[in-house]
């Protein structure tokens, strides 16, 4: 168990529509990430979160957007959803003591399918 | 940015020593390699990581050598629980992301 915590586990929602997803990092990590996965694409670096500010932000479609909260769990927002958005969508946290080398540890994911 | 280069597959048996190569050869001095896997998708699970010095953990052993080109992952006993896509990944200066490659996928047989 990573400590890293998503809900849900699995969505499905049609063209269109609009999903939020939840990550709670380990306990006294400041960064969050989000990753993509999808079976053609591999695991693709979305966005960073650290402390509630955005960091870094990696190949993220504008209808997609994400926040962290001041108590450190970080929302995913997918807007206008498309047949391609369906992936594997992984949250990471890392950093409780702010090094920029501490591992990232990743939570189980959640899987989503737009139909 | 540094990349890595992984064989694409390999299997390995049950009980027996598995060692994974992984070929960094434009790292840089202040660059970490990075070691980890995806069980079937699962989340990444991270198994270690190192600057120069060998490493150890319950895991495994890091193994980087003098010039830090190259570097090699060993499952001491691997078992079939330890199949699964295994990444090298080097971590690029102050990036506080990590860029995932590849893989290498092993598969671990009785």
């Amino acid at each position: 168990d990573s400590g890293v915590t998503q809900t849900p586990k699995h969505l499905i929602t049609a063209t269109g529509q609009r999903v939020t997803l939840r990550c709670s990092p380990r306990s006294g990590d400041l960064s969050v990430y989000w990753y993509q996965q999808s079976l053609d694409q591999g695991l693709q670096f979305l966005i960073q979160y650290y402390n509630g500010e955005e960091r870094a932000k990696g190949n993220i479609l504008e209808r997609f957007s994400a926040q962290q909260f001041p108590d450190l769990h970080s929302e995913l927002n997918l807007s206008s959803l498309e047949l391609g958005d369906s992936a594997l969508y992984f949250c990471a946290s890392s950093g409780a003591g702010g090094a920029w080398n501490s591992p990232l540890h990743f939570g189980n994911g959640t899987r989503l399918t737009v139909t | 940015d540094a990349k890595t280069t992984q064989p694409p597959s390999m299997d390995c048996a049950e009980g027996r020593a598995a060692n994974l190569p992984c070929n960094h050869s434009t790292i840089s001095g202040n660059e970490y390699v990075y070691w980890y896997r995806q069980i079937h998708s699962q989340g990444p699970q991270y198994i270690i990581h190192g600057l120069k010095n060998n490493e150890t953990n319950e895991m495994a052993s890091l193994i980087i050598t003098e010039d830090r080109k190259s570097s090699t992952l060993i499952l001491p006993h691997a078992t079939l629980r330890d199949t699964a896509v295994y990444y090298c990944i080097v971590r690029v200066g102050t990036d506080y992301k990590l860029s995932f490659g590849a893989g290498t996928t092993v598969t671990v047989r009785a």
